[in-house]
């Protein structure tokens, strides 16, 4: 079956600009998870959804990162006024209980 | 503080040559441990989760175990496919479902 998707797989922009990560879980999983994996660094807890629950967002870095989740499903990843430290990978991830299971990053890469 | 430590940061083995990776984890209270293996410019994929001490899980040349205080993955007689970055990672009972993870260790397998 499909796995979880995301888009883009790469993105360049330069500092100050706006970005948006999206993520498509696998179906029928409820709670879906942001990470951020830095060079040489493990990886970081952004943000988590489950069902219609208030999202954790304990892990959001800045005011500047927010996400939103429509319908239980598709997920988007904004960060607003990119700085050149936001350059990292994105991955999300889904589950229904307990195992996350995650798609291949978007990379972001800020100038 | 919640802390997951994964040794050794690197290691190189000839193609054959058995060994074991560590992850030790000093949480307030361990819901699961999860194994991932994450190959360059991939997102992990799901190995194994162990929920209590003692308990072991095998597939194909891995095999997982749990203490109460760190948890081993061993590679019996590996092959140059085997070569990734193994990342583990631990849940807390707490009811925050997000995952911490170590910073992993680089496996690579000579033939």
């Amino acid at each position: 079956g499909a796995g979880v998707s995301q888009s883009p797989s790469n993105k360049v922009t330069e500092k100050g600009k706006d970005v948006e990560l999206r993520c498509d879980p696998i179906s029928g999983h409820t709670a879906l998870y942001w990470y951020r994996q830095s060079l040489g660094q493990g990886l970081e807890f952004l943000i988590y959804f489950q069902g219609n629950s208030a999202p954790d967002k304990s892990g959001l870095p800045s005011d500047r990162f927010s996400a939103e989740r429509t319908g239980g499903s598709v997920s988007t990843l904004t960060i607003q006024r990119t700085q050149q430290e936001d350059s990292a990978v994105y991955l999300c991830a889904s589950s229904l209980v307990g195992i996350q299971y995650f798609g291949p990053g978007t990379r972001l890469l800020v100038l | 503080e919640d802390q997951v430590t994964q040794s050794p940061e690197a290691l190189r083995l000839q193609e054959g040559e058995s060994s074991s990776l560590n992850c030790s984890y000093t949480v307030s209270g361990l819901r699961g441990l999860f194994w991932y293996r994450q190959d360059p410019g991939k997102g992990p994929e799901f190995l194994f989760t162990l929920y209590s001490a003692g308990e072991e899980k095998e597939k194909e040349r891995l095999k997982a175990t749990l203490t109460k205080k760190e948890s081993f993955l061993h590679i019996t007689a590996p092959k140059p496919e085997d070569s990734a970055t193994y990342l583990c990672a631990v849940s807390l009972d707490t009811g925050r479902r997000a995952l911490t993870f170590g910073s992993g260790t680089r496996l690579q397998v000579q033939p």
